[in-house]
């Protein structure tokens, strides 16, 4: 089993609605983080938690620490938010490494 | 330019070959990452190097060498390339006690 799980891991909806991607992990860990992978390949980090929630536009990530669970929402979604999305996660051991998961591909139909 | 690039950004090449593939940082980050990305499987760490001269293994290095004789370069080498090395590989940096990671463009490599 993979110390890091996304749920789904292909999820196509259509414009407009409320998006959800699941991150599990079986690790105790001190930071996670949520990237998103454009079309052309380029990753771009979108946030790091360490607790509770953070909000950037249409994006809001929230992590429940007792849980072991994080989750990405997208609001109002848009074709240009198709990408994949990946969470990974820094261990409480880890200085440097990190734990990946394997991606959710979001494709938005308009 | 400014930022994180990668050369090449597309290479063919031939099972036993060695190849390299270039890393090149402008933000003096300390950290450096290297990383392949093949379907159904996350990324993951080849080599990192937390300064120059100071290099250590990832979870997958065997087949490959780093080197990291100034902060801004971090090469890696394939020595005698294999099929299995096919893949997509991404350099990474990050500053010093900074948790982001700021990502090249990646390099899409065929062995055949």
């Amino acid at each position: 089993k993979n110390e890091v799980e996304q749920s789904p891991q292909n999820l196509t909806a259509q414009e407009g609605e409320f998006i959800t991607i699941n991150c599990s992990y079986s690790v105790g860990i001190s930071a996670l983080h949520w990237l998103q992978q454009h079309p052309g390949g380029g990753i771009v980090s979108l946030f790091m938690l360490s607790s509770g929630k953070k909000k950037h536009g249409r994006l809001i990530a929230t992590i429940n620490i007792q849980e072991k669970h994080s989750s990405l929402h997208i609001t109002a979604s848009h074709p240009r938010d198709s990408a994949v999305y990946i969470c990974a996660v820094r261990s409480g051991g880890s200085n440097y490494q990190l734990i990946w998961g394997a991606g959710t591909k979001l494709i938005i139909k308009p | 330019d400014a930022g994180i690039t990668q050369s090449p950004r597309y290479k063919i090449t031939e099972t036993g070959r060695q190849v390299t593939l270039m890393c090149h940082q402008t933000w003096s980050h300390s950290y450096m990452f290297w990383y392949r990305q093949d379907l159904g499987h996350g990324l993951r760490l080849i080599y990192y190097s937390a300064a120059a001269d100071i290099t250590d293994k990832g979870e997958v290095p065997d087949g490959y060498v780093v080197s990291r004789s100034k902060t801004e370069n971090f090469p890696l080498t394939l020595e005698s390339a294999t099929r299995s090395q096919t893949s997509v590989y991404f350099c990474a940096s990050r500053w010093t006690g900074q948790e982001t990671q700021y990502f090249g463009p990646g390099t899409r490599l065929l062995v055949l």
